[in-house]
């Protein structure tokens, strides 16, 4: 069955410091990868996407996340947190080259981030 | 343009009771997902829409879901009757059209957060 694993359950960073969240994803075909994020009290938002292409993708707000197909990762990362990164966050894949779309998620990540 | 809207917010009823949801997604996109995120769980997906047809229902739990699309427009999700596992909240999500559906942004609305006591 397709999953997605996300390791952290609840990460605690002070400003400045850098952040790797990680997502292992399980699916017999080729995905397409996802990060969301949820702001508190906001909508789900995407951060940024994979389809095909460079690996190494770029986001919004600095995030970016790499696509190792071999280890079936896709690892989001910052380089200098803020404190309004404060969120959840959501590694999520669908079926590529399908007609469906439906996102497969993991169970999130909440990121904390001491002023 | 208007983001993805759901009504009500916040819904409390007893098992037993019926309840619908309603979301409104972005105007022109065919689109149209339901989630479910129960606690300490992960967002699940429920079922697709395309227009006014449903794509894929494979993820609604059982038969007291029932949703739909009239006119491919909005769509409402009625649980009939409530039990004390539904609760969580519930998030719809639109994106446009395309043939490779997959690559699609999705579009989150805020989500209805669904307490049954």
């Amino acid at each position: 069955a397709q999953s997605v694993s996300q390791h952290n359950h609840h990460v605690i960073l002070s400003e400045a410091a850098s952040l790797e969240l990680g997502c292992n994803y399980s699916y017999g075909g080729t995905v397409n990868l996802f990060w969301y994020v949820q702001y508190p009290g906001q909508h789900l938002q995407l951060l940024l996407k994979y389809f095909s292409g460079d690996p190494l993708v770029k986001g919004i707000k600095g995030f970016e996340a790499e696509f190792i197909k071999s280890k079936f990762s896709f690892n989001l990362r910052k380089p200098s947190v803020q404190w309004s990164d404060t969120a959840e966050y959501f590694c999520a894949v669908n079926a590529a080259n399908s007609g469906q779309g439906n996102l497969i998620f993991g169970k999130g990540t909440k990121l904390s981030v001491k002023p | 343009e208007a983001g993805v809207t759901q009504f009500p917010s916040h819904s409390v009823i007893e098992k037993g009771q019926t309840v619908t949801l309603r979301c409104d997604p972005i105007s022109g996109h065919d689109n149209l997902y339901w989630y479910r995120r129960v606690m300490g769980k992960e967002i699940k997906f429920l079922l697709h829409f395309v227009k006014e047809s449903k794509q894929d229902e494979s993820g609604m739990p059982n038969n007291r879901f029932l949703a739909e699309r009239t006119g491919g427009t909005y769509s409402t999700l009625k649980v009939q009757p409530a039990e004390l596992e539904d609760s969580g909240v519930y998030f719809c999500a639109s994106s446009p059209f395309r043939l490779a559906g997959s690559t699609d942004t999705q579009y989150f609305g805020p989500g209805t957060r669904l307490t049954v006591l």
